[in-house]
């Protein structure tokens, strides 16, 4: 079936480091990508998307590319912020439900 | 301003009760989705319903079941066949229109049984 895989956590970074946080897919086809982000004690928001091979997904500074060739979907951003702490989730639309990595808690400190 | 409303926050229960967990919204999408998280774990799928009147069970239902008699509604209610309830639920919507659509989540219900 489906599944997602993401980078163990958690991660700690000092602010303005580069990240990357690595997820990586098992699906027939070619599903439609997300990165989520949860707040603590909040609800999960979409951070970005990406709908086929080689689109890329930005928002707020964090950019995703589909690679289809290595069924990969890594989540970078060139300067953290502490304000970027959370846990990210890689996902996958599935046959109509979305399947969700284990997630990534991320730290950023001053 | 439409968004998922998931209440309440916070819901304490004594073991071997039955809990109903609310989520209602208004963006007028036909799939609703409800998610449990414990620490440490990813989002794990307890039932989905992509119509009124229609659900299907996720990967763990079992101890839990829902209804779907509103299109704006799609509640959870947790039995006492579960074994292990307490946990963060998420609920979760998404248009049809699409297969690209993402799901749009509530804030989450942080249930305790003690």
């Amino acid at each position: 079936g489906d599944s997602v895989t993401q980078m163990e956590g958690p991660v700690t970074l000092s602010e303005e480091a580069f990240l990357t946080i690595n997820c990586t897919y098992t699906a027939t086809g070619y599903p439609s990508l997300f990165w989520y982000v949860q707040y603590p004690g909040e609800g999960l928001q979409l951070l970005l998307k990406a709908t086929k091979a080689d689109d890329k997904g930005s928002n707020k500074g964090f950019e995703a590319t589909y690679r289809k060739e290595t069924t990969s979907f890594h989540l970078e951003k060139g300067s953290v912020q502490v304000s970027d702490s959370a846990v990210y989730f890689c996902a996958l639309m599935g046959a109509q439900k979305l399947v969700f990595g284990q997630g990534t808690r991320l730290t950023i400190n001053p | 301003d439409g968004g998922i409303t998931q209440s309440p926050k916070y819901l304490f229960r004594k073991e071997g009760q039955n809990v109903t967990l609310s989520c209602e919204q208004n963006l007028n999408h036909d799939a609703m989705y409800w998610y449990r998280q414990d620490p440490g774990q990813g989002l794990r799928l307890i039932y989905y319903s992509q119509i009124v009147n229609d659900f299907q069970k996720g990967d763990i239902a079992e101890g839990y079941s829902v209804s779907r008699e509103k299109k704006e509604s799609f509640p959870l209610t947790v039995t006492s066949a579960q074994k292990n309830p307490t946990a963060f639920y998420l609920c979760a919507s998404r248009s049809r229109d699409s297969n690209n659509s993402p799901l749009h989540f509530g804030n989450g219900t942080r249930l305790t049984v003690t």
